[in-house]
């Protein structure tokens, strides 16, 4: 139990685009999820904090409007990179909460790179 | 700022040893903690969760918990080589709600063969 899909697994796109990463809870519904960001070598970075219907929280010095996180469902939460520059290129990575708990299990991850 | 430390490794155990991995918190508030193990280019996995003082064993793993010296521990019995990955302790101030977990740095372990 407990399992976390994150889709794409990987991504290339051009400098400029959007890209859209899904993290799904697939047997638990999850009123909070959590996206990161890992560049190689390094901790684990928490971006923000996304509950089911409502406005993600999101960590200092990550912009809102560049990161738009959408939790539109109890199994459902979006990330998406917009204008993607190659600076934006690394590890992203959901964890998802069941509704009532407080363990986070992540998800495999998402690769971007932007050209 | 609410702290979490880990032993700063690497540290390598031959394999059948004993691997200890450990932590220390600085919130005394804290009330559930979580290993989790990280395999290089992957993401984290949960090993184990604890929330009372005192041991919890899972199989070849066992987390102690001393809220009083504000420490938690993973022993690994038994290493194998595909135990070697980083290690990361998280903290969370509450029990029963999503809160943003505080993640030690890491531990990373190395099982030789």
């Amino acid at each position: 139990g407990a399992v976390v899909s994150q889709h794409p697994s990987w991504v290339i796109c051009k400098s400029g685009t959007s890209v859209k990463i899904e993290c799904r809870s697939l047997d638990f519904q999850a009123t909070t999820m959590f996206w990161y960001r890992q560049f190689p070598k390094q901790s684990l970075m928490l971006m923000a904090t996304s509950n089911e219907g409502s406005k993600a929280t999101y960590e200092q010095g990550v912009e809102k409007d560049k990161f738009l996180i959408n939790h539109a469902s109890l199994t459902l939460s979006t990330l998406t990179v917009t204008s993607a520059h190659p600076e934006d290129s690394s590890f992203y990575i959901c964890s998802a909460t069941p509704t009532g708990r407080e363990t986070q299990y992540f998800g495999p991850g998402t690769r971007l790179l932007v050209l | 700022q609410k702290e979490v430390e880990q032993n700063s490794g690497p540290l390598s155990v031959p394999e059948g040893a004993i691997a200890s991995l450990n932590c220390t918190y600085s919130d005394r508030g804290s009330q559930s903690f979580f290993w989790y193990r990280q395999y290089s280019g992957k993401s984290p996995e949960l090993i184990m969760f604890i929330y009372s003082n005192g041991d919890k064993e899972d199989g070849r793993f066992t987390a102690q918990l001393n809220k009083a010296s504000q420490y938690v521990s993973l022993l690994i019995r038994d290493s194998q080589p595909s135990d070697s990955a980083t290690y990361l302790c998280a903290v969370n101030p509450a029990r029963g709600s999503a809160r943003q977990l505080t993640f030690g740095s890491g531990t990373q372990l190395t099982v030789l063969p």
